[in-house]
């Protein structure tokens, strides 16, 4: 029963340099999402996709863009990596019901320096 | 823009005693609330949703509540274990997201 499977767990990054993360869900849920977490911020929304073919920004969206590749998996992309992007980034998914969600599922994060 | 409180930040208590989390949020029109808890380098676990209509939502040894016009939730941990040391978030959604506190870390002394 895997759930949300984030790859990779860990990674460090030069200043400038570009990388995607990956994140897929066996749950066969329509939305799914990606937030940062950052001390003393709490987890914030980058940008998420209600459905397949969807995609809209959050709360934080520069610097990053999204693909959703198809109803399993939601990539996450840092074209020019900033130290200020250093953060552990989550990904999640969810049924979507009209006007209402249904519990959230996190994938155990990936923990990203940029040095 | 919704903003969420959780305060204490931490909180500590003896085995056995019973606690209670606090959480407040600005803007009522929400349409659920969620209690989540994390383990240190781990992914969130939703503990309980509470529905707008809902007054509160009980799993085992959790109890939340959800005072909507007032903008406030607690989650009542009865009878607290070691197990149950972890960090909680609340979260509210509304306009199609998640909008998070930033926490309370709950440890729980032997």
């Amino acid at each position: 029963n895997a759930g949300v499977t984030q790859t990779p767990k860990f990674q460090v990054l030069k200043t400038g340099q570009s990388m995607t993360l990956q994140c897929a869900q066996d749950m066969n849920h329509n939305s799914m999402y990606w937030y940062r977490q950052d001390p003393g911020m709490g987890l914030r929304l980058i940008y998420y996709s209600a459905s397949e073919g969807t995609t809209d920004k959050g709360e934080v969206p520069n610097g990053y863009n999204v693909s959703r590749l198809n109803k399993r998996e939601f990539s996450l992309r840092l074209e020019s990596a900033a130290p200020s992007q250093t953060s552990v980034y989550f990904c999640a998914s969810s049924e979507w019901v009209e006007n209402s969600n249904q519990p959230q599922h996190f994938g155990d994060g990936t923990r990203l320096s940029i040095l | 823009k919704q903003e969420v409180t959780q305060i204490p930040a931490a909180l500590s208590v003896p085995e056995g005693e019973n606690l209670v989390l606090n959480c407040s949020f600005t803007d009522s029109a929400i349409y659920n609330l969620q209690w989540f808890r994390q383990d240190p380098g781990k992914g969130l676990t939703s503990l309980l949703l509470i529905q707008s209509s809902q007054r509160e939502q009980t799993s085992g040894r959790l109890n939340a509540s959800l005072d909507k016009s007032s903008g406030r939730s607690t989650l009542y941990i009865a009878a607290s274990q070691p197990g149950d040391s972890a960090t909680y978030l609340c979260a509210v959604f509304g306009n199609e997201k998640l909008t998070f506190g930033t926490g309370t870390r709950l440890t729980i002394i032997p």
